[in-house]
Parts: structure tokens; C-alpha cells; sequence
């Protein structure tokens, strides 16, 4: 049921900068602040990004996000092993009056 | 640091009533910074936003799940609660309680550890 678009999965090597885009609509990404999740499987989702590109003070700025239109994305440079996980994006849609998470995004480091 | 902790049996059978409290430790309840929040997880799928209450006892229920969804707030306890009727086997998750910053334009940046509800006779 989730009304935001995400690519299945991505990847990339130690190093390098990896981009995940979330795409919806003006009643969601387009009018509301987009957040990002990382998921291990098995733990508790962690809150990456809000307001589209904040973070909070424990995420490293390794993380950045950005929203344009009703797309968003999140990047992640200097790739690490770590980084290996599931990435949602969610954003309040004032039709559905609640949250909407995006599709998810398995990230792997190669 | 807040913690929080859900609970509640991990079967159901299908068309009974699926019941989880989450304890809120080392954080307000009461306060107007935070909203709270389940959210659920089906085996090998995505995160679904269940619905969230406020402090007020305002409510807002993920649209799909409105009919059968019940949330509730005893902050004498610092907890809160979920009830899901005429449950299925689609209802088969891992169940998240998260609390919802204010300050992180309501972004959920506590969760807890998740607790898998199976459906099943």
C-alpha cells in the first residue's frame, strides 16, 4: 500500500557515492517534509534524515538529503560495509491524513 | 535516553483481536513534543504505518487499517496500546511502537526492538 516509489535496490563499492530517489506526489513528498530510515533486518529502523535534509546530531554527514518537486533522495558517499541495509522514505500525505512510507531500498556494498 | 519496549501475545488467531502495549521508559509520555506511533513490518516487505496518538488523545489511523484499528494512551503508566480486530493472516508482522519528534519535524526517532504477531489457528 505504500504510495512513495523506490528502486528495489542499489549498490555500490567501498568509496564510492550511492543515490536512492523516493518519488510521490503533491499530496505527500510535494507538500510535506520527507524522512529518511535505515533498516538492519532483525533491529530497529534508525530515523536518518528529516525535513528532507537535516540530520540528526548522531548521523554522520556521510548522509545527505535533498527534495525537489515531488522527488526526493537520499545519498550516501564514501560508501562502507556498514552502510549495508534496507533505506525507507516516509513523508506525511495530507490526502491519506498519515504517513506513508516509501517501497524500501536494499543498499549493498560490493 | 528513552526506551521503549513492546509486549503482547506473539499469536493470534485469525479473526480474534491482536492487543500490544509499548512501555515508555526515560522519556515524556505527557509531552506535547512527541507523538506515538506503530508501524509494522509483514515478513520480507516494507514498513506500514499503522497510526499515531498525541497526548490529547488525538488519533490518526493509516486509512486501510481505520476500521479495525484501536490506539490508546495511559500515561499514568507510560504506555501505550494497539488493538487490531478480525485479524488475518495478513496481519502476520513485526510489530514497531516509535515515538515521533516534534523537534525532527515528526520524524520516528525512537523505536523499539519490534515484536513478531503470527496469525494462526
Amino acid at each position: 500500500q505504500s504510495v512513495l516509489t523506490q528502486p528495489p535496490s542499489a549498490s555500490g563499492t567501498p568509496g564510492q557515492r550511492v543515490t536512492i530517489f523516493c518519488s510521490g506526489s503533491s499530496s505527500n513528498v510535494g507538500s510535506n517534509a520527507v524522512n529518511w530510515y535505515q533498516h538492519l533486518p532483525g533491529t530497529a529502523p534508525k530515523l536518518l534524515l528529516y525535513s528532507n535534509d537535516q540530520r540528526p546530531s548522531e548521523v554522520p554527514d556521510r548522509f545527505s538529503g535533498s527534495k525537489s518537486g515531488t522527488s526526493a533522495s537520499l545519498a550516501i558517499s564514501g560508501l562502507q560495509s556498514e552502510d549495508e541495509a534496507d533505506f525507507y522514505c516516509a513523508a506525511w500525505d495530507t490526502s491519506l491524513n498519515g504517513f506513508v512510507f516509501g517501497t524500501g531500498t536494499k543498499v549493498t556494498v560490493l | 535516553q528513552v526506551q521503549l519496549q513492546e509486549s503482547g501475545p506473539g499469536l493470534v488467531k485469525p479473526s480474534q483481536t491482536l492487543s500490544l502495549t509499548c512501555t515508555v521508559s526515560g522519556g515524556a509520555i505527557n509531552s506535547d513534543l512527541y507523538h506515538w506511533s506503530w508501524i509494522r513490518q509483514p515478513a520480507g516487505k516494507g514498513l506500514e504505518w499503522i497510526g499515531r496518538i498525541y497526548m490529547t488523545g488525538s488519533i490518526n489511523y493509516n486509512p486501510s487499517l481505520k476500521s479495525r484499528v484501536t490506539m490508546s494512551i495511559d500515561m499514568s503508566k507510560d504506555q501505550f496500546s494497539l488493538r487490531l480486530s478480525s485479524v488475518t493472516a495478513a496481519d502476520t508482522a513485526v510489530y514497531f511502537c516509535a515515538r515521533e519528534y516534534r523537534g525532527y519535524d515528526w520524524g520516528l526517532d525512537s523505536w523499539g526492538q519490534g515484536t513478531l504477531v503470527t496469525v494462526s489457528a
